[in-house]
């Protein structure tokens, strides 16, 4: 089985701009979550989505935003750029609604905001 | 607020010798799961061992095992025979029922093995 799967891995982006970071779950796989990993913060939940509704949220401000597409892939959005979203981005998916199923984390997008 | 806490930011051990990494945490709930977490300069996340925490019995995987103290709060790892290819950053991590799916990590202990 082909293992989590993110795009792009590497993205340069400047203040004010959007993104778009995808995220391809593992084949069967229903949940997918997603974390941000910076030096000072550490990692930091930020979402989770199963069958294309959001079920948890961490604690970010609205301009971080997902979604979840009807084949499980998933995408979050992050809107007007600050210097501290630069981040690596890292996505989990699991297989079933049951949360103490293991999460498989896919290599991470690499976010920086110039 | 529920914590995790590794106090070792950094560990440095000899190759096939033994090592262990703390973390502690804190949470109010009763029913939750903990976890530990290679991340290899690669970058790509890897899940190491989990601990149940209903469990009394330590969960122990290859070379690998925890020594799990529920009335302390203590998650700490032991890694036995090290292997170079250990070298990495290491996260303990725990989820609770109430949390969701949302891992809580620390702020992990980056893991040298020498030759």
């Amino acid at each position: 089985k082909a293992g989590v799967t993110q795009t792009p891995r590497y993205l340069i982006k400047t203040r004010g701009q959007q993104v778009t970071l995808s995220c391809s779950p593992i084949s069967g796989h229903r949940s997918v979550s997603w974390y941000q990993q910076t030096p000072g913060q550490g990692l930091q939940f930020l979402f989770e989505y199963f069958s294309e509704t959001q079920r948890n949220k961490g604690n970010f401000p609205g301009r971080f935003s997902g979604r979840q597409f009807s084949n499980s892939r998933s995408e979050m959005n992050v809107s007007t750029l600050e210097l501290g979203d630069s981040a690596l981005y890292l996505c989990a998916s699991s297989s079933t609604s049951l949360y103490i199923n293991e999460q498989f984390f896919g290599p991470g997008t690499r976010l920086t905001v110039l | 607020a529920q914590t995790v806490t590794q106090s070792q930011p950094e560990m440095s051990v000899q190759e096939a010798e033994t090592v262990t990494l703390s973390c502690t945490y804190d949470t109010s709930e009763n029913n939750y799961y903990l976890f530990w977490y290679k991340q290899p300069p690669s970058r790509q996340m890897i899940l190491v061992i989990r601990q149940e925490a209903y469990k009394q019995q330590n969960a122990t995987e290859n070379r690998f095992s925890v020594n799990f103290q529920k009335a302390a709060k203590s998650f700490s790892l032991k890694i036995s025979d090290s292997q170079l290819g250990d070298t990495a950053m290491y996260f303990c991590a725990f989820m609770t029922v109430n949390s969701g799916y949302a891992l809580n990590f620390g702020k992990g202990t980056s893991l040298l093995v020498t030759p």
